[in-house]
């Protein structure tokens, strides 16, 4: 079965720092993973997504991603938050491009003046 | 650029009723999917849809729960009669062959 972890339901960072929101994968077959975010009262919006090809994957905003096999973790990372960034963000995983897709528990990013 | 369109955006219904839920995935689309989102909680898989037919269901989606893609556009989830959990947001997904999924805004549904 495949799954996706989440470090932090919370990750609060100053405007301007870096963001760097964590997730761990699990998958018995080369996964694809995504980053999906939900602005407030919202849909889903893909950030990102990693199909095997280049391991370190630019997004939309500013976001980019790193597929680490070692570590069995696609963090979801941007040099400088701006307050436009305030939403949840989704890590997922799918067994290919035609299957469902399982998404973590979220972490919300608050961006700090 | 099309888009997955979801109505009503929010939906309020006594417990016990039957609703159904509607959206319009994008017109070259051919998986749909249905999904869910309890108030603070994680999105959870409901169903997916290919070629007229259910292909995967989790759990949650029980006999209360049909999906149908009535004219070849519209694509509706119907919950038979709503219990208080069903209060959730709604998301209906759609993709073409080897491409990523699109999510539609949402269907805030309040059993009450």
């Amino acid at each position: 079965a495949q799954s996706v972890t989440q470090l932090g339901s919370h990750v609060s960072v100053s405007e301007g720092a870096l963001v760097l929101l964590r997730c761990n994968y699990s998958s018995s077959v080369p996964p694809y993973l995504f980053w999906y975010v939900q602005y407030p009262n919202q849909g889903l919006q893909l950030l990102l997504k990693y199909t095997s090809a280049a391991t370190l994957v630019k997004g939309i905003n500013g976001f980019e991603a790193e597929f680490k096999k070692s570590e069995t973790s696609f963090h979801l990372t941007k040099p400088s938050a701006h307050m436009s960034d305030a939403a949840e963000y989704f890590c997922a995983v799918s067994m290919n491009r035609d299957d469902k897709i399982i998404f973590g528990k979220g972490t919300r990013l608050h961006i700090l003046p | 650029e099309p888009e997955v369109t979801q109505t009503p955006s929010h939906q309020v219904t006594q417990m016990g009723q039957e609703v159904i839920l509607r959206c319009v995935p994008i017109s070259n689309h051919l998986y749909f999917y249905w999904y869910r989102q309890i108030l603070g909680q994680k999105v959870e898989f409901l169903v997916s849809f290919y070629n007229n037919e259910i292909s995967e269901k989790s759990e949650i989606f029980d006999d209360q729960f049909s999906v149908e893609r009535p004219d070849g556009s519209n694509f509706t989830l119907k919950i038979r009669s709503t219990k208080l959990e069903d209060s959730a947001m709604y998301f209906c997904a759609s993709r073409r062959v080897n491409t990523e999924a699109f999510f539609g805004q949402g269907t805030r549904l309040t059993v009450v």
